[in-house]
């Protein structure tokens, strides 16, 4: 079975310093790797994912995610933080033989300090 | 153009009655899933279609639960019997539904938003 796990619910950084989400699998199979972001009271927005290829992946807002398969990691990484990235973030990895469902981490709140 | 979109936004329900949810998926996507958040236990996988078949029902709850899609469009979720433990938010989101549906972009709506009183 897979899973996902994120290190952390909670994470606070201020305006301009590094952001870093964290997020590790489980999988048997080649993993599919996905980051969404929510913000207050709206749906998922994808910001990447990784299928197969280049291990860096670039995503929207200046974010970006490397899938380490040594690592079983899929850690999620920002240079300069912006208060508008204030959200909640949520790695997530799909089931290759269940049309492809999401199987989510349990989240993680990035709040950005003035 | 449009995305996915839901209603209601909002419902509040008294415990024993029952309550559908409809979910309108971007035009053209083959494929359809439903997801409960909760504060307990986070996103969930409901069920899944394609086309008008449910393939994947395995995240279902109890038998209380149901969903059906009509015309490879809307979908509607069914709770029966409604109980505390199922006030939640529930996300609706639709894919392209490729052969290699694992690697599609899900695109989700703004979720309806149910308590159960």
């Amino acid at each position: 079975a897979q899973s996902v796990t994120q290190l952390g619910s909670h994470v606070s950084v201020s305006e301009g310093a590094l952001v870093l989400l964290r997020c590790n699998y489980s999988s048997s199979v080649p993993p599919y790797l996905f980051w969404y972001v929510q913000y207050p009271n709206q749906g998922l927005q994808l910001l990447l994912k990784y299928t197969t290829g280049a291990t860096l992946v670039k995503g929207i807002n200046g974010f970006e995610a490397e899938f380490k398969k040594s690592e079983t990691s899929f850690h999620l990484t920002k240079p300069s933080a912006h208060m508008s990235d204030a959200a909640e973030y949520f790695c997530a990895v799909s089931d290759h033989n269940q049309g492809g469902k999401l199987i989510f981490g349990q989240g993680t709140e990035l709040s950005v300090k003035p | 153009g449009a995305g996915v979109s839901q209603s209601p936004s909002n419902k509040v329900t008294e415990k024993g009655k029952d309550v559908e949810l409809r979910c309108d998926p971007i035009s053209g996507h083959t494929a359809l899933y439903w997801y409960r958040q909760s504060l307990g236990q986070g996103l969930e996988f409901l069920i899944y279609f394609q086309g008008n078949s449910a393939p994947d029902k395995s995240g279902l709850p109890s038998d209380r639960f149901s969903a059906e899609r009509t015309g490879g469009s809307v979908s509607t979720l069914t709770i029966q019997r409604t109980q505390q433990e199922d006030s939640a938010v529930y996300l609706c989101a639709s894919s392209w539904g490729r052969a290699s549906g694992a690697t599609d972009t899900q695109y989700f709506g703004p979720g309806t938003r149910l308590t159960v009183l």
